[in-house]
């Protein structure tokens, strides 16, 4: 069975940039990658996605590794409205299924 | 602009029961895609619906099913309901025919069901 996998937690401290791994190595070529984040009693909220290159947005950044086996979300400067459970999630190129990751939760020290 | 609404919030229903639960997706968006959510399984993808169509299903039992009014308004029933039900089922809309794959997935607060 295809699996996504993430560390269950990670510390960070305020102001410091955080990287958060995310293993997806049976991922098929059309499959994008994506990262949500969920705060307590919300829903998940959308971080970045990309598919081959690298990519920048306002909240983030997303590395993919060159075999795309793996992928790094880039939190630069971390504040502790970041603290959440966040997914890195496959979706079906072909499909649209996604296939979510087990998350990690990300806590930060002010 | 309003977001994802979901009703009810919060139920409680008893094994062998059925509930229906329902999402408006924020408007003029055409996709919406249910998901459950439970500490052993973590999320999971339920199905998708563009147009009136479902487009993708997940792995579940049949006793999991949904539909898309047109007005993009969307349901999902669970029959014969078993304690493994209980979860937090999430809807989601986006506004392209892509869907989620090259988009954002605009998420609601969800529904919490529990069955006893």
């Amino acid at each position: 069975d295809a699996k996504t996998t993430q560390p269950n937690s990670m510390e960070s401290n305020e102001e410091e940039p955080v990287h958060l791994p995310c293993n997806h190595s049976t991922i098929s070529g059309t499959d994008y990658i994506h990262w949500y984040r969920q705060l307590p009693s919300q829903g998940p909220e959308y971080v970045i996605h990309g598919l081959t290159s690298n990519v920048n947005n306002r909240m983030a950044s997303l590395a993919i590794a060159e075999d795309r086996k793996s992928s790094t979300l880039i939190l630069h400067r971390a504040t502790l409205r970041d603290a959440a459970v966040y997914y890195c999630i496959r979706v079906g190129g072909a499909t649209n299924k996604l296939i979510f990751g087990t998350g990690t939760l990300l806590a930060v020290q002010p | 602009k309003a977001g994802v609404t979901q009703t009810p919030r919060y139920l409680i229903k008893t094994r062998g029961q059925q509930v229906t639960l329902s999402c408006s997706p924020i408007s003029g968006h055409r996709s919406v895609s249910w998901y459950q959510q439970t500490p052993g399984q973590g999320l999971q993808f339920l199905f998708e619906y563009f147009s009136e169509t479902q487009r993708n299903k997940g792995n579940f039992p049949g006793r999991f099913s949904g539909r898309q009014f047109s007005n993009s308004r969307s349901e999902m029933n669970v029959s014969t309901l078993e304690l493994g039900d209980s979860a937090l089922y999430l809807c989601a809309s986006s506004p392209l025919q892509q869907g989620a794959r090259t988009g954002e997935l605009f998420f609601g607060e969800g529904s919490r069901l529990t069955v006893l």
